[in-house]
């Protein structure tokens, strides 16, 4: 299977929360990143994790780290249309270079 | 954070030829990466791209299909070599600061 795993989709009505799911493989994952890709550009760092770290928030956006369970999540309160983008969940195993290694994407839309 | 410029944003190129995609970063970073993106799926590390020596590639990705250069701390090159509609893809620099790794908006390569 893939290092990083997400689900491909998710739907949700705007002014909801969207939870935004990932499982990894590698128990030595150091840091463990989100990022947005909007249509047509590059990716935006949104927030990071590091492993000894359960939650992290900052504003709209709250990280989960389960490390037992090797799950992460991304919380995005009162979603807007704005928010609609693919969400790239990736981790970092490689002690003292940071690569990150990237899930497949989870495409977030956000409806009225 | 690094702010990453990428050129051209976009192209569409004959098959059997070549492009070079330069990607410039506003300040120092400690690492530079090359990823490959192709329609609907994550990102692939083709190599990290080292100041002043030859470049690192991953599994699958060779020199003479993808040369690079980094002749500075803060620019990079990639040359998609000898071209064929399955190098149709988008191609992101990435440069990492300490644990964090930013990206350019990547150049969209259509071969034909």
């Amino acid at each position: 299977g893939e290092d990083v795993e997400q689900s491909l989709f998710l739907s949700v009505r705007e002014g909801d929360s969207s939870v935004i799911n990932c499982t990894y493989t590698d128990s030595s994952s150091t840091y463990l990143y989100w990022y947005k890709q909007e249509p047509g550009a590059g990716l935006q760092l949104l927030t990071y994790i590091f492993s000894n770290m359960d939650m992290k928030q900052d504003q709209r956006l709250t990280v989960l780290l389960n490390k037992k369970d090797k799950h992460l999540s991304l919380r995005i309160a009162d979603t807007q249309t704005g928010d609609s983008a693919i969400y790239f969940c990736a981790e970092s195993i490689r002690g003292g270079s940071y690569i990150p290694t990237f899930g497949r994407g989870t495409s977030l839309i956000v409806h009225p | 954070s690094a702010v990453i410029s990428q050129k051209p944003s976009r192209d569409i190129c004959q098959r059997g030829t070549s492009l070079t995609i330069q990607c410039q970063v506003d300040s120092q970073v400690t690492m530079m990466f090359w990823y490959r993106q192709q329609p609907g799926q994550s990102l692939t590390l083709i190599a990290t791209a080292n100041q002043g020596s030859e470049a690192t590639y991953e599994s699958g990705f060779v020199i003479d299909k993808f040369p690079i250069s980094r002749p500075n701390l803060t620019f990079s090159t990639l040359t998609v070599s000898n071209m064929s509609p399955e190098d149709s893809s988008i191609y992101l620099c990435s440069g990492s600061l300490n644990t964090e790794a930013f990206f350019g908006q990547g150049t969209r390569l259509t071969v034909v």
